[in-house]
């Protein structure tokens, strides 16, 4: 199986950045995902990385170290409609791809 | 984004009774369909993969004969939750995997299941 963890929370003022890490153990890695859930909705797809380095996307951007099972996603110019859960999920390649799943982490944009 | 819609959105139903949720991929072939159930202020909760044409696999603690699953197309995977009781109360969200899009899962909005 996976362990992945997330930070529970994160506050940030609107215009700034913020990282959102994630850090995960599992034996037949194939992906990792960044999904954005808002409260009552279902989650959006983000980004995706298989690859080492940094994919970057508009404001967001995510990056992947395999070796050090380590990712994180990036957000720029924050904007108050960013407020929202960020999932960090893994597939699992031994385990019919199906995705795990981090606690998500909770961003709150101020103004 | 590959679209993926989940009927109904909302529903509220007896004690005993069963409800069904349909999932369909829009706009691409979904050979594998997620099933997730999400408590509130929790990250989701697999329960089972559905794979076109075969029985779905169900995760630990999962009771296949409650929550039956069929996929009976590449575009149509459908839950129903039998005999629904207050507990089984949750926000049931589906996935559909395209295999052209590098293997992403895309999500339906959800259905709020709220079991009298």
């Amino acid at each position: 199986g996976q362990n992945i963890d997330q930070p529970t929370e994160m506050t940030a003022t609107e215009g700034a950045i913020v990282q959102i890490n994630c850090t995960y153990q599992t034996s037949g890695f194939n992906g990792l995902f960044w999904y954005q859930q808002h409260a009552g909705e279902a989650p959006t797809f983000l980004s995706y990385n298989v690859l080492d380095g940094l994919e970057e996307k508009g404001r967001f951007s995510s990056f992947l170290s395999r070796s050090k099972g380590y990712s994180y996603l990036l957000l720029k110019e924050l904007q108050m409609k960013d407020s929202a859960s960020y999932l960090c999920a893994v597939r699992d390649s031994r385990a019919l791809g199906k995705l795990s799943f981090g606690a998500g982490t909770t961003v709150t944009v101020r103004a | 984004g590959a679209v993926v819609s989940q009927h109904p959105s909302w529903v509220i139903c007896k004690s005993g009774t069963s409800v069904k949720i349909e999932c369909r991929s829009l706009d691409f072939q979904a050979t594998t369909m997620f099933w997730y159930r999400q408590f509130p202020k929790q990250s989701l909760m697999l329960m089972a993969t559905s794979n076109e044409g075969s029985k779905a696999t169900y995760e630990q603690g999962v009771e296949k004969d409650k929550f039956l699953i069929n996929h009976a197309s590449l575009t149509l995977s459908t839950l129903t939750v039998t005999s629904a009781h207050p507990e089984d109360s949750s926000f049931y969200i589906c996935s559909a995997r395209s295999a052209v899009a590098k293997n992403i899962q895309y999500f339906g909005a959800g259905t709020r299941l709220s079991v009298l």
